[in-house]
This record gives C-alpha cells, structure tokens and sequence, in this order.
C-alpha cells in the first residue's frame, strides 16, 4: 500500500514564526499536493508539485510556499504564521497516469496559531 | 472550472437503515469522480471512484455509487449503515489533469443506534 506520511500530527506556533510542515510518500509518485481543511469549506487545494523543482499554484497559495528537492518529499511552508491558518492540512500523492487518478492522503496535520 | 456540491451538510440515520449522499457536480467533459470518508482525525480514505464503463460502481465496506450523466450526479448509497460509518464523506471530481481534485464541503453522517 501507497504510504503518506505527514511527520507533525499536532503543531502549535505564535503568529510570525516560520513553519513547515513536511511529507514523505513511498510509493515513487510524481504528483503530490497540500489541502487545507477547514469546517464547512471542505477542502482547498493550496500548491501541487508533478515533478522535482516544480511547483504550481492551487486555489488559496496565499500565504503559502512549498519545497520538492526529492521526489519523495514535499514541504509546505508558512513563511510568517498568521491566526487564520490556523487549519488541517492535508498532503496526498498520485501516480502520474490518468487511469490510476487516485489521491491517497496522509493522516493530516492540525497546526494551531497563537 | 470545476465545482461539486454536497447539498447535505448534516445527515442523521439509525442503524440498520439505508443511507444516500447527494453529490452534483459541474464540469465541461466526462468527470473522474470519487467519494472519500474521512473518520474523525484522520486523514481521507477512497471509498469508489468511476472513471469509465458501468455507472454503477462498488466500492468498499459496503458502499455503491451511481454515475448519471443527465443530472450531473454521483450518489452514494448504502442499504444498511453501521455504527462504524458515522464519519465525513467527501465527493470529488476531476477531469484528469495534473491538477488533482475538487472537493465538496462534505457531509458529517450521524448514526443514531
């Protein structure tokens, strides 16, 4: 089975700090992506990634920057942490071909800001 | 662009009971469409998708879904629910891109025994 690993379940930062928040796959796909989930607004694609070095804005990149160097890893990155992301975030991969167009998300990580 | 609706925020059934999910979506071509149930604090697991082929389709722990192209719908179904299903069930459509998927704000099921 395809393995998404989000390293920080919980997270507590102050308004300002820089956060990252990280995640592994396993499974040697190309596509990975960031959601943010919040009540009643389901999710929202923040940033995607189809490749190494390659990054593409999703629906709310406000805010937001994210890193790939390795294929396995991509990080979203909170370069000033503001109260209103306060948020779940949710990070999923994909192989890259049609047939198989299915996310498998990690277990999310809840990031609380002060 | 692409847009689902989960008509139901809250839905409430007894155990034993049958269960449907309203799911609508909007988009140009023939969608890819998914339903995936979230269980309190943890991440989204795939229950079916429809690609192609049967408009009927099976997923796990019991669930079916049925594709109609003339409503623009993709409902999930299920003819007797479990304690165990009470969760948020989430609809999503996409069109095959690079660009993942767009999701519905989901419906929270409640079980009552």
């Amino acid at each position: 089975d395809v393995k998404v690993t989000q390293s920080s379940r919980y997270l507590v930062k102050r308004t300002g700090e820089k956060v990252f928040l990280e995640c592994v796959q396993d499974m040697d796909h190309e596509n990975m992506f960031w959601y943010r989930q919040d009540p009643g607004l389901g999710l929202r694609l923040i940033y995607f990634s189809y490749d190494v070095k390659m990054k593409e804005k999703g629906d709310i990149p406000e805010g937001y920057s994210v890193s790939r160097e390795k294929k396995e890893r991509f990080s979203l990155i909170l370069e000033s942490a503001s109260t209103n992301q306060t948020s779940m975030y949710l990070c999923a991969s994909r192989p890259p071909f049609i047939e198989q167009n299915v996310l498998t998300f990690g277990a999310g990580s809840r990031l609380t800001v002060l | 662009a692409q847009s689902v609706t989960q008509p139901d925020i809250h839905i409430t059934v007894s155990e034993g009971a049958s269960l449907e999910l309203r799911c609508n979506y909007s988009y140009g071509a023939t969608p890819y469409l998914f339903w995936y149930v979230q269980s309190p604090g943890q991440g989204l697991q795939l229950l079916l998708k429809y690609f192609s082929g049967d408009t009927l389709v099976q997923g796990i722990k019991g669930f079916e879904a049925e594709f109609k192209r003339s409503q623009s719908s993709f409902n999930l179904r299920k003819p007797s629910v479990h304690w165990s299903d009470a969760a948020e069930y989430f609809c999503a459509v996409s069109g095959g891109g690079a660009d993942g998927l767009t999701f519905g704000k989901g419906t929270h099921l409640i079980i009552q025994p």
